[in-house]
């Protein structure tokens, strides 16, 4: 499967404990999204990266969150001293340039205790 | 931020029916205008998409409407069917990143 890959596809926690998430994207595109959806909402934008440089954050990104894409490919998503708040599903899409459809992963679902 | 008018917010159509969404914007820049297919449990997949130098696109049963004077574009599905159940929206923004609203969850029922 060629299309975008998300790690781990569940993930069960308790609040005020770090949690790290990854996305691979397709080979060949150098922008990778991340996004959040809660339950009967449409997916919000967090933060984006072209190649290894992170161009921009939304203000839904508080300073518990971090997102990396060191070397240019696969990207982490850190969430630190995680808060019932958290709980949502963690969307990442790739394209290739800013202007091209942007292909979603299956999502990391987050649950927070 | 613009605020998406996407109506109705959930929609039953018998199948064979035809299904019909509609997303109106604001922003008259805006050059591109898609819409998106998302199943539970999955993550949205481009459905169709449409620039404003057209009046209408269709693929398969699926076809998208734009209306510039309106500033509204629309998403019909025709001969509607139970794997069309999912939740669609548009987008929004004209641009990168991708902004969507509560979306369209639309139930096909035999």
């Amino acid at each position: 499967d060629t299309g975008v890959s998300q790690d781990p596809r569940h993930k069960i926690t308790k609040r005020g404990q770090n949690v790290t998430f990854r996305c691979d994207p397709i080979s060949e595109h150098n922008r990778l999204y991340w996004y959040r959806q809660t339950l009967g909402q449409g997916p919000e934008f967090l933060t984006y990266f072209q190649n290894e440089a992170q161009l921009e954050k939304s203000r839904l990104l508080s300073d518990r969150f971090s997102a990396e894409r060191p070397k240019g490919s696969f990207s982490t998503l850190e969430i630190q001293r995680t808060e019932q708040g958290d709980s949502a599903m963690y969307l990442c899409a790739s394209s290739y340039g800013g202007a091209d459809t942007q292909y979603f992963g299956p999502g990391t679902r987050l649950t927070v205790l | 931020q613009q605020q998406v008018k996407q109506s109705p917010q959930s929609l039953i159509v018998q199948k064979g029916g035809i299904s019909i969404i509609n997303c109106a914007y604001e922003n008259t820049a805006f050059d591109y205008f898609p819409w998106y297919q998302q199943f539970p449990g999955k993550g949205p997949a481009l459905l169709i998409a449409i620039r404003p130098d057209v009046s209408e696109k269709k693929e398969g049963r699926f076809t998208i409407s734009f209306n510039k004077s309106a500033k509204q574009f629309s998403l019909h599905i025709m001969d509607s069917q139970p794997g069309d159940s999912a939740t669609y929206f548009c987008d929004y923004s004209g641009n990168t990143p991708l902004v969507f609203g509560k979306g369209t969850r639309l139930s096909v029922i035999a």
